[in-house]
């Protein structure tokens, strides 16, 4: 199984400022990687596949890169709305995986 | 709209049964696989299995296998999940979301179990 390990676990963020997340592979997942966005009490929305395609409305101000075991999830300049819970996907391979999470709160 | 909408939230004592839906609208249901995420209070989000409607086939998450059973009925276009005697370590939100190259989007509004004696 392929673990996903996400860093930080907290990220305390002024707004405006840009957060830069980190989501790491145990072996190889190529770009099969996505991110997902979760608002307390909501279900999970997708914002990047293939590990730097946005999702379908989602705002140019979230950008993703990396390839391989490395991964990053970059948001320009935080929004009120962005602080939320943010985990990553892999799905080069059986079972699929996420990580942990990494909650985004505003300092 | 692609939309799926899940069944209500549920309270069941151990050894109960419980199955929950996860009804699609707005896309050619057939077409897109459905997988099942489990999220336990205050934790991270866990992939416990993906059904194909079009031929019913299905992989479970190792974690997963055996504890759980999910099906579909492609004539209502609607999805399960089910136990059959629950445990009050499945206490948790199970979502359901739509799948086309094994990512999620969109997903169900989620169904909170609760389990307990």
């Amino acid at each position: 199984e392929i673990v996903m390990t996400q860093s930080p676990a907290t990220l305390s963020v002024f707004p405006g400022e840009r957060a830069t997340l980190s989501c790491r592979a145990s072996q190889s997942v190529s770009r099969y990687l996505a991110w997902y966005q979760q608002k307390p009490g909501q279900a999970p929305r997708l914002l990047i596949y293939g590990a730097s395609t946005r999702a379908t409305e989602i705002p140019a101000r979230f950008s993703g890169s990396g390839s391989g075991t490395e991964f990053t999830l970059t948001i320009s300049s935080l929004q009120s709305e962005d602080f939320a819970l943010y985990s990553c996907q892999q799905y080069n391979d059986w079972p699929l995986t996420f990580g942990q999470g990494t909650k985004v709160e505003i300092k | 709209e692609v939309q799926l909408v899940q069944s209500g939230a549920e309270a069941k004592k151990p050894g109960e049964s419980l199955k929950i839906s996860c009804k699609g609208s707005g896309y050619s249901f057939n077409n897109y696989r459905i997988g099942w995420v489990r999220q336990m209070p205050g934790k991270g989000l866990e992939w416990m299995g993906i059904i194909y409607p079009a031929d019913s086939d299905i992989r479970y998450s190792p974690s997963f296998q055996g504890q759980v059973t999910i099906s579909v009925d492609k004539s209502i276009s609607t999805a399960y999940l089910q136990w059959s005697s629950l445990k009050a370590s499945d206490t948790a939100i199970y979502y359901c979301a739509r799948s086309a190259a094994n990512f999620f989007d969109p997903w169900g509004q989620g169904t909170l179990v609760t389990v307990s004696s």
